[in-house]
C-alpha cells in the first residue's frame, strides 16, 4: 500500500500557485520524496524528488517539513496544461526500486 | 529528451487469446518495469526486471503474465490467456544504470479484452 495520503482534488486559478499537500508520517529515514504527475490517460511524469532539503527545478519546487513527516509540491505559476493527477511517492533512492502508486490528487487549474 | 517508446498503442483481443505488449527502454536503462493502470483506477505495479530476471513482482502477476528481453533491446510482457479483467492501460517504465532518480514511463498500450 501507499505510504502517503493526498486530498483527493484541488482547484487552482490559472496563473496563480498550485500547493499540494501530501502526508508521509511512516516515511524511513532512507526513503525520498518523489512527486509524478499523469495527464489524462497518458504515462506518469517526473517532477521532482528530496530527501529533507527543500528542492526546485525547472517544473516545481518541493517543501519537505524539518520532521520529514510532510511535503508540497509548488507550481508557481499553474497554467491549463497543469491539470492532471498529481502522485506523491516514496521511495528508497539508488535502488531500482518499484514505484507505490496511491489515489493522487487530482488538480484542475481553472481560467 | 529521452523516451520510452510502447507499441502498439492501442490492442483490442478476444478472450483468451495471448497477447504481447512491447517496449523499447531508454538505451543503457537497466531497471524494467511494467504498470498497468484499469480505467477510473489508480496505476498498479506488476513487476519489475533487471539483470535479465525478475526482481519482483505483485500478486496480480500470476502465472498468466510473463516477461523478457527477447534480442537486449525490447522488453516484453505476454498475457497468455487474457481474461476481460486484463482490460487495462499497460506502462511500461525504466531507470538508468544506478537505480536513482527518475522513472521514465511510455505513453501505454490501452488492451481491451471482448
Amino acid at each position: 500500500d501507499a505510504k502517503t495520503t493526498q486530498p483527493p482534488s484541488m482547484d487552482c486559478a490559472e496563473g496563480r500557485a498550485a500547493n499540494l499537500p501530501c502526508n508521509h508520517s511512516t516515511i524511513s529515514g532512507n526513503e525520498y520524496v518523489y512527486w509524478y504527475r499523469q495527464i489524462h490517460s497518458q504515462g506518469p511524469q517526473y517532477i521532482i524528488h528530496g530527501l529533507k532539503n527543500n528542492e526546485t527545478n525547472e517544473m516545481a519546487s518541493l517543501i519537505i517539513t524539518e520532521d520529514r513527516k510532510s511535503s508540497t509540491l509548488i507550481l508557481p505559476h499553474a497554467t491549463l496544461r497543469d491539470t492532471a493527477v498529481y502522485y506523491c511517492i516514496v521511495r528508497v533512492y539508488n535502488q531500482g526500486g518499484k514505484l507505490i502508486f496511491g489515489q493522487g490528487t487530482e488538480l484542475s487549474v481553472k481560467p | 529528451e529521452p523516451e520510452v517508446t510502447q507499441t502498439p498503442s492501442h490492442q483490442v483481443t478476444q478472450m483468451g487469446q495471448e497477447v504481447i505488449l512491447r517496449c523499447v527502454p531508454i538505451s543503457n536503462h537497466l531497471y524494467f518495469y511494467w504498470y498497468r493502470q484499469i480505467l477510473g483506477q489508480k496505476v498498479e505495479f506488476l513487476v519489475s526486471f533487471y539483470n535479465n530476471e525478475i526482481s519482483e513482482k505483485s500478486e496480480i502477476f500470476d502465472d498468466q503474465f510473463s516477461v523478457e528481453r527477447p534480442d537486449g533491446s525490447n522488453f516484453t510482457l505476454k498475457i497468455r490467456s487474457t481474461k476481460l479483467e486484463d482490460s487495462a492501460m499497460y506502462f511500461c517504465a525504466t531507470i538508468g544504470e544506478q537505480g536513482d532518480t527518475e522513472a521514465f514511463f511510455g505513453q501505454g498500450t490501452r488492451l481491451t479484452v471482448v
